[in-house]
C-alpha cells in the first residue's frame, strides 16, 4: 500500500525562526513529489520535485528530494505569521501513459507566533 | 497560472437528496480531473480519477453508484452525490491536469473546493 508520512504533524515556532518539514514515502511507480500549502480552502501549489539532489527555491521556501532514501524536506527561513498553514506533501504515482494519482500525507500544521 | 473553478462553493441539503458539484478548468484543457474529499483536520483522500470521454476510476472503498462522476468535456467534470446522508458531509475538492503535457512530470491545479453539509 502506498504511504506518504509527514513529520512533525504540528509545529509552533516564533516569527523569524527557520523550520524544516519532512516527508517520507513508499509508493509504486513514483513520478514526482509535490508540496502544497493549505490555508482555509484548497491547497496551493509550492513545488514539484522529480530529480534527487536538486534544490528548488521560491523566496524563503526551498525543497529538495532524495529518491534513494525516499524523502523530501521543505525549508522555510525567516518565518512570518503568513506562513501559518497546513503543508501537504503528495506523491504522484503511475505508469507513463497509464492511470495515475496523488497520495497525500496527513500534513504538517505550522503555526508561526508573532 | 492555470485556474480551476468549482461550483457551488457551499451547499446544504436534506438527507436523501442528490447534489451536483461542477469542476471547470477555465484557461486550459484538462484531460484528467481528480476528485478528493477532505474531512476536518485530515488530509485529502483521492476518491476517483476522471478522464475525458471515459469512465472514472474509483479508489477502493468509494461507491461508484453513490458518487457519480461525469467528464463530458475537456473543461468540465461533475461529481453527483446521490441520496446524500449526513456522513457524506465533507469538503470536496477537484483538481485538473492540463492537456498537452507528456510524460509523468505535470502538476495538478486545484479548485477552491465545495463544502457539503447534509442535514
Amino acid at each position: 500500500e502506498d504511504k506518504v508520512v509527514q513529520s512533525p504533524l504540528s509545529l509552533v515556532v516564533h516569527e523569524g525562526d527557520t523550520v524544516t518539514l519532512n516527508c517520507s514515502y513508499e509508493v509504486t511507480n513514483f513520478r514526482s513529489l509535490l508540496w502544497y500549502k493549505q490555508e482555509k480552502k484548497a491547497p496551493t501549489f509550492l513545488f514539484m520535485l522529480t530529480s534527487s539532489g536538486i534544490e528548488k527555491k521560491s523566496g524563503r521556501l526551498s525543497s529538495i528530494l532524495d529518491k534513494k532514501e525516499l524523502f523530501s524536506i521543505l525549508n522555510i527561513t525567516a518565518t512570518q505569521t503568513g506562513d501559518s498553514a497546513v503543508y501537504l506533501c503528495a506523491v504522484n504515482w503511475g505508469e507513463r501513459g497509464g492511470a495515475d494519482g496523488l497520495t497525500f500525507g496527513k500534513g504538517t500544521h505550522l503555526i508561526i507566533q508573532p | 497560472g492555470a485556474v480551476v473553478s468549482q461550483h457551488p462553493s457551499r451547499v446544504i441539503c436534506k438527507s436523501g437528496t442528490s447534489v451536483k458539484i461542477e469542476c471547470r478548468s477555465l484557461d486550459f484543457q484538462a484531460t484528467t480531473m481528480f476528485w478528493y474529499r477532505q474531512f476536518p483536520k485530515q488530509s485529502l483522500m483521492l476518491m476517483a480519477t476522471s478522464n475525458e470521454g471515459s469512465k472514472a476510476t474509483y479508489e477502493q472503498g468509494v461507491e461508484k453508484d453513490k458518487f457519480l462522476i461525469n467528464h463530458a468535456s475537456l473543461t468540465l467534470s461533475t461529481l453527483t452525490v446521490t441520496s446524500a446522508h449526513p456522513e457524506d458531509s465533507s469538503f470536496y475538492i477537484c483538481s485538473a491536469r492540463e492537456w498537452g503535457f507528456d510524460g509523468p512530470y505535470n502538476e495538478q491545479f486545484f479548485g477552491p473546493g465545495t463544502r457539503l453539509t447534509v442535514l
